[in-house]
């Protein structure tokens, strides 16, 4: 069980588009989930906290207008990478909150903007 | 805010030498600690967690933690290395349910055969 889905696993992008990256708990419902980017040998850096019917709270420093975040529902979070450029490719983590206060991650997407 | 502290950035050790990998932690009351793993281009499998009772928590692939409160840390040990150890481990803390987690820098483990 506990089990958290990232769609797509990979992306490759032109500089100027968007790209939309799901997070999906498949077997619980999480009210809160959370957007980590990792850049190559680096930690994880948390973005933002999506709550479930409200708005995201975003990281200091992370630009809300570009990076979109929208948590409809208690099994889906999505990230809207917007006008992509490339110092936006990175790997994209996402987690959800389940009982007992653990964190569940997702596989990661990696993107690349060309 | 909670901070973590993992003073190695990397660490070599021979296959079938012990391990221990360091963190410390910046927190006003008992945080939730967490250390995980990761493989190259893959996303965090958890090795082990505290919350709370006792301090010496074992974890999966035969590894442990221990909890010290006067030490503020929260060491990683195994007392084997495997190969397939290798990987980069990274410490975390939390405040507790639906709190954002806070990770460490992390560490890179490489096994020498």
């Amino acid at each position: 069980g506990a089990v958290v889905s990232q769609h797509p696993s990979w992306v490759i992008c032109k500089s100027g588009t968007s790209v939309k990256i799901e997070c999906r708990s498949l077997d619980f419902q999480a009210t809160t989930m959370f957007w980590y980017r990792q850049f190559p040998k680096q930690s994880l850096m948390l973005m933002a906290t999506s709550n479930e019917g409200s708005k995201a709270t975003y990281e200091q420093g992370v630009e809300k207008d570009k990076f979109l975040i929208n948590h409809a529902s208690l099994t889906l979070s999505t990230l809207t990478v917007t006008s992509a450029h490339p110092e936006d490719s990175s790997f994209y983590i996402c987690s959800a909150n389940g009982a007992g206060y653990e964190q569940y991650f997702g596989p990661g997407t990696r993107l690349t903007v060309t | 805010a909670q901070s973590v502290t993992q003073p190695d950035i990397h660490i070599t050790v021979s296959e079938g030498a012990s391990l221990e990998l360091r963190c410390n932690y910046s927190y006003g009351a008992t945080p939730y600690l967490f250390w995980y793993v990761q493989s190259p281009g893959q996303g965090l499998q958890l090795l082990l967690k505290y919350f709370s009772g006792d301090t010496l928590v074992q974890g999966i692939k035969g590894f442990e933690a221990e909890f010290k409160r006067s030490q503020s840390s929260f060491n990683l040990r195994k007392p084997s290395v495997h190969w397939s150890d290798a990987a980069e481990y990274f410490c975390a803390v939390s405040r507790g349910n639906n709190n954002d987690m806070r990770f460490g820098a992390g560490t890179r483990l490489t096994v020498k055969p």
